[in-house]
């Protein structure tokens, strides 16, 4: 059972550059969402899913688009890299409300 | 929307002694409250939660929390804590369809 997986682990981006973060789940979990970890913040939500085909905006959406085609896949895409989006950014899954399970997060760095 | 605050950003505290992390939130309407802890590096992992019932929950690793619907607040304790209970904890609270986060205390035991 692998959990929620994320890939990269690392990436250096240029400005201006896009790329796409990936998450997979395996635990048929109904929610999935986006969060960017920066210092002295927390956690802020990007964008969440509540099925296939449903997405909405969380606290920080722009500058980034996701699409969630099927239940184990929320990809996420910088569509033009900001060195702003340099964070630490990790994937969660959930089943209805029950707290949920997070990846190992991805460090990305935009210079 | 709902917020989280946590009202201390940096604990200190020598082992073996006791430690309260505070948590406080606003929501209109009902809300599932969690702690999760990060070690460097590394994701977040699931402490305890309250969904309803009990207003005392208890965790894993010997931490505990109260759930205080009339202050808002969900406290996390531990009566004696470990050099290896040195992390970064985040109260977070669900009320809708999203998960949002306080900016997280970061717990440093001392020998």
């Amino acid at each position: 059972n692998a959990g929620v997986t994320q890939t990269p682990k690392f990436q250096v981006l240029k400005t201006g550059q896009s790329m796409t973060l990936q998450c997979a789940q395996d635990m048929n979990h109904e929610y999935m969402s986006w969060y960017r970890q920066d210092p002295g913040m927390g956690l802020r939500l990007i964008h969440y899913s509540v099925g296939a085909g449903i997405t909405d905006q969380g606290e920080v959406p722009n500058g980034y688009n996701v699409s969630r085609s099927t239940t184990e896949d929320f990809p996420l895409r910088l569509l033009s890299a900001a060195p702003s989006q340099t964070s630490v950014y990790f994937c969660a899954s959930s089943r209805l409300r029950d707290g949920y399970t997070f990846g190992s997060g991805t460090r990305l760095t935009v210079v | 929307a709902q917020s989280v605050t946590q009202l201390d950003s940096q604990v200190p505290v020598f082992e073996e002694a006791p430690v309260e992390l505070r948590c406080n939130y606003s929501s209109s309407v009902s809300v599932y409250l969690f702690w999760y802890v990060q070690y460097p590096n590394q994701g977040l992992q699931l402490l305890l939660k309250y969904l309803s019932g009990s207003t005392l929950v208890k965790g894993i690793n010997g931490f505990e929390a109260e759930f205080n619907k009339s202050q808002t607040s969900f406290h996390l304790r531990k009566p004696s804590v470990h050099i290896s209970d040195t992390a970064e904890y985040f109260c977070a609270v669900i009320s809708n369809n999203d998960m949002r986060f306080g900016a997280g205390t970061r717990l440093t035991v001392k020998p």
